[in-house]
């Protein structure tokens, strides 16, 4: 069972540059998010859905963008990436009842 | 949200229990309380969550202060590999998103 699963686990950009990460995951879980953890820092949440065809804005919103075209799949969306943005996502799912599932992250750098 | 103060850091021996503490002395009434664990370069994994009487599950217990401003996440023998980020996080549990928000927590440091 593969749980939350995140593409791709490595990316190097540069500045301007667009990219989209892909979580997918297998547990017919309603929710989604994608946070993320900057170094010393906790995790910030990003966007999050609470169903297939919905997204709502989380705590750091700005400079992202998020699709959730079928249930299983919610995409991040970066239209031009900024030095700022160079973190680790991570994304999660669950169901109505709390317990976040997270996937293994996805390191990004902007140069 | 809730604010919680964690210590940075905590110590353990090897087969030792473990008393993490969590203040969250503005926690709202509905407010769970949640627990996750983040070990090196993985992405956080739940532990325990509770809301006022104290739960127990196969990887630990959950001590809640009855007027619930704080609680203790009990690991009752530490081993290597319980070595991680320990996050309390007050949060609802009421069938809407689970929009925890995740502070620094405790890093724990277990040795043999």
């Amino acid at each position: 069972n593969a749980g939350v699963t995140q593409t791709p686990k490595f990316r190097v950009l540069k500045t301007g540059q667009s990219m989209t990460l892909l979580c997918a995951q297998d547990m017919n879980h309603e929710y989604m998010y994608w946070y993320r953890q900057d170094p010393g820092m906790g995790l910030r949440l990003i966007h999050y859905s609470v169903g297939e065809g919905t997204t709502a804005k989380g705590e750091v919103p700005d400079g992202y963008n998020v699709s959730r075209l079928k249930k299983q799949n919610f995409l991040l969306g970066l239209e031009s990436a900024a030095p700022s943005q160079t973190s680790v996502y991570f994304c999660a799912s669950s169901q109505a009842r709390g317990e976040l599932f997270f996937g293994e992250g996805s390191r990004l750098t902007v140069l | 949200d809730a604010k919680t103060t964690q210590p940075n850091s905590m110590e353990s021996n090897e087969e030792e229990p473990v008393h993490l503490p969590c203040n969250h002395s503005t926690i709202s009434g509905t407010d769970y309380i949640h627990w996750y664990r983040q070990l090196p370069s993985q992405g956080p994994e739940y532990v325990i969550h509770g809301l006022t009487s104290n739960v127990n599950n196969r990887m630990a217990s959950l001590a809640i202060a009855e007027d619930r401003k704080s609680s203790t996440l009990i690991l009752h023998r530490a081993t290597l590999r319980d070595a991680a980020v320990y996050y309390c996080i007050p949060g609802g549990d009421t069938g809407t998103a689970s929009k925890l928000t995740f502070g620094t927590g405790t890093r724990l440091q277990v040795t043999l």
